[in-house]
């Protein structure tokens, strides 16, 4: 079935360090693909998404590149900010159950 | 616009006992999702639904667990005989159709953290 492999955390940053967060999937198909945030103390929500292979999303100065040769959608920033400190999660949608297929989550802290 | 509300927002109760959670998607979203978030665990899904198809049950851990949604807008999930592997945040989610297919966008709620003691 369809599934998603993000690296564990906690990851242990200080600010202005470049951040990489490694997403791996396995799906039939097409998928979609997404990471959502999860800052302190909020819901969850949507960071930045893909759609096809090669799809670039990006948005807060995050990015991720959909690589279907890889089945990756590794997310990255270049400067990390003390206010990115929280969890992000890769998923997919695959569209044949109307489910998202979720990672388990990596928690990220940003020392000042 | 308001987004999806949940209440409440925590809730401790003792082993044993039933209890309710309430999500509000947000207005015209018509496919609503439950999720549980362990700690230190993933999303797990509970349950979808779907406008007045008949709801996606298949993540639901047993049947102590169910969920109704009234007049496709509110959802209510009830926990019975609460037990302290349940102990976890539920979230709730909305979405809306996009054509003839649903949005992959998900709104969540802020959650409601149960303690069963």
């Amino acid at each position: 079935g369809d599934s998603v492999t993000q690296m564990e955390g906690p990851v242990t940053l200080s600010e202005e360090a470049f951040l990489t967060i490694n997403c791996t999937y396995t799906a039939t198909g097409y998928p979609s693909l997404f990471w959502y945030v999860q800052y302190p103390g909020e819901g969850l929500q949507l960071l930045l998404k893909a759609t096809k292979a090669d799809d670039k999303g990006s948005n807060k100065g995050f990015e991720a590149t959909y690589r279907k040769e890889t089945t990756s959608f590794h997310l990255e920033k270049g400067s990390v900010q003390v206010s990115d400190s929280a969890v992000y999660f890769c998923a997919l949608y695959a569209g044949n159950n109307r489910k998202l297929i979720w990672g388990l989550g990596t928690s990220l802290a940003v020392n000042p | 616009g308001a987004g999806v509300s949940q209440s409440p927002s925590n809730k401790v109760t003792e082993k044993g006992k039933d209890v309710e959670l309430r999500c509000d998607p947000i207005s015209g979203h018509t496919a609503l999702y439950w999720y549980r978030q362990s700690l230190g665990q993933g999303l797990e899904f509970l349950i979808y639904f779907q406008g007045n198809s008949a709801p996606d049950k298949s993540g639901l851990p047993s049947d102590r667990f169910s969920a109704e949604r009234t007049g496709g807008s509110v959802s209510t999930l009830t926990i019975q005989r609460t037990q302290q592997e349940d102990s976890a945040v539920y979230l709730c989610a909305s979405s809306l159709w996009v054509g003839r297919e649903i949005s992959y966008e998900q709104y969540f709620g802020p959650g409601t953290r149960l303690t069963v003691t």
